[in-house]
């Protein structure tokens, strides 16, 4: 299994520009996070899916950001505009299921840069 | 919200010594993960416990869950340059995951 998939792995892109972070998860699991990590604030979850379906936004941190999943096998983060404070490195996970219990599976992140 | 306090925050020992780092809350958490995390990496899970006062070792690592399940330890012994890496705690419940800030740690050879 080729793991979680992100692209871009990095983007360098101007204040005002609109980002969109893209992401493939395990085939077969249910569930789909999205995630920024900082030094400042560590990793902070933004929105979750379960079944293709938004279950939890409350960490998004303002209406620029919005996230879709159209389909099992991809989703979407997109930050319109960008703003210089949202850099950081944004992962994308896959679990089989929603639960406690559940291994999450990490892709190796896209690190933002807004100049 | 459910906040999970990890320290020490940055350690750097030297090759074969031993270590713990702690996970701490004041909220109960009805399972707890522990993450490693490489640079230009995400972070991969090292082990699961679920049960108050749980212990599972995982070669030269100890992971041991508090009674109340509200903390959680990790103790290296012996530990090795291939050890370094930021280690983050992450509590299990209603919400899925709550990550700690984590544990930079840097085992010198």
């Amino acid at each position: 299994d080729a793991g979680v998939i992100q692209s871009p792995r990095h983007e360098v892109t101007e204040m005002g520009q609109e980002v969109t972070l893209r992401c493939k998860p395990i085939s077969g699991h249910n569930s789909l996070f999205w995630y920024r990590q900082t030094m400042m604030r560590g990793l902070e979850l933004l929105i979750y899916f379960n079944n293709n379906v938004p279950i939890d936004d409350s960490g998004m941190p303002e209406d620029r950001f919005s996230a879709k999943m159209p389909n099992a096998s991809f989703s979407t983060l997109k930050i319109q505009p960008s703003e210089p404070r949202d850099s950081a490195v944004y992962f994308c996970a896959s679990s089989l299921d929603l639960g406690s219990g559940y291994e999450q599976y990490f892709g190796p992140g896209t690190r933002l840069t807004v100049t | 919200t459910q906040l999970l306090e990890q320290s020490p925050q940055f350690l750097s020992i030297q090759e074969g010594e031993n270590l713990t780092v702690y996970c701490n809350s004041s909220s109960v958490f009805s399972s707890l993960q522990w993450y490693r995390q490489e640079p230009g990496e995400g972070p991969v899970l090292l082990v699961t416990v679920v049960t108050g006062g749980e212990v599972k070792k995982l070669k030269r690592l100890t992971f041991q869950f508090g009674d109340a399940r509200k903390d959680s330890s990790l103790h290296i012994t012996a530990a090795q340059p291939g050890d370094t890496g930021l280690y983050l705690c992450a509590g299990g419940g209603a919400d899925g995951l709550t990550f700690g800030k984590g544990t930079h740690l840097i085992i010198q050879p």
